[in-house]
């Protein structure tokens, strides 16, 4: 069975731009979260969606945003680009919804976003 | 908001031995996670734990979820070279998002 993508894998930008960054999760796999790695800060969550629907944001600025198609692929986008936004994002899916007993998250190998 | 801490931050060790680390919590889970990463990868579940006082082995990698569910460890067994990398755990609690403890960098030296 095919792990999580995460595509692209490296992403140049420059400040201002927008970027968007793609997630297919495990085949079966409904549930979505995003995660935005720095040396700073750590593992950071941005939101997470189920069945199309987002039921969990972090604590990030509305610049960030983010969807889920029916096929549980997820897309999250970034507007407005800052150097502060220069990260590892993560996807990691899960096969059940979250607080389900059970719950595993997996992680893609993810998108190394870096803005100049 | 909730953090956790995990201990040793960085450690230093020689083919063969052992390796304990732990992670903490000042409020309660009832889900831990661990987790390696490799530099520029994604991290790769390792272990989950679900019960307090539950433990559960993975090869030579053994975690337990501790009785006061505010605590966790993780012990590897006759460390390998490929052992390198940095630990994570995580936890949650009935339906809340999961939290990232922020490593420990384990280094093996032959």
């Amino acid at each position: 069975k095919a792990g999580v993508t995460q595509t692209p894998r490296y992403l140049i930008k420059t400040r201002g731009q927008q970027v968007t960054l793609s997630c297919s999760p495990i085949s079966g796999h409904r549930s979505v979260s995003w995660y935005q790695q720095t040396p700073g800060q750590g593992l950071q969550f941005l939101f997470e969606y189920f069945s199309e629907t987002q039921r969990n944001k972090g604590n990030f600025p509305g610049r960030f945003s983010g969807r889920q198609f029916s096929n549980s692929r997820s897309e999250m986008n970034v507007s407005t680009l800052e150097l502060g936004d220069s990260a590892l994002y993560l996807c990691a899916s899960s096969l059940v919804v979250r607080g389900a007993t059970n719950e595993k998250l997996f992680f893609g190998s993810g998108t190394q976003l870096s803005v100049l | 908001g909730q953090q956790l801490n995990q201990s040793p931050q960085s450690m230093f060790i020689q083919e063969g031995e052992d390796v304990s680390m732990n992670c903490t919590s000042s409020s309660i889970f009832n889900t831990w996670l661990w987790y390696k990463q490799d530099p520029g990868e994604g991290p790769v579940l390792l272990i989950a734990l679900y019960k307090a006082g539950e433990l559960t082995s993975n090869g030579r990698l053994t975690a337990q979820f501790g009785i006061t569910r505010k605590d966790s460890f993780l012990n590897i067994s006759a460390s390998i070279p490929s052992d390198v990398g940095i630990y994570f755990c995580a936890g949650s609690n009935y339906g809340q998002n999961f939290v990232f403890g922020p490593g420990t960098r384990l280094s093996v030296l032959p």
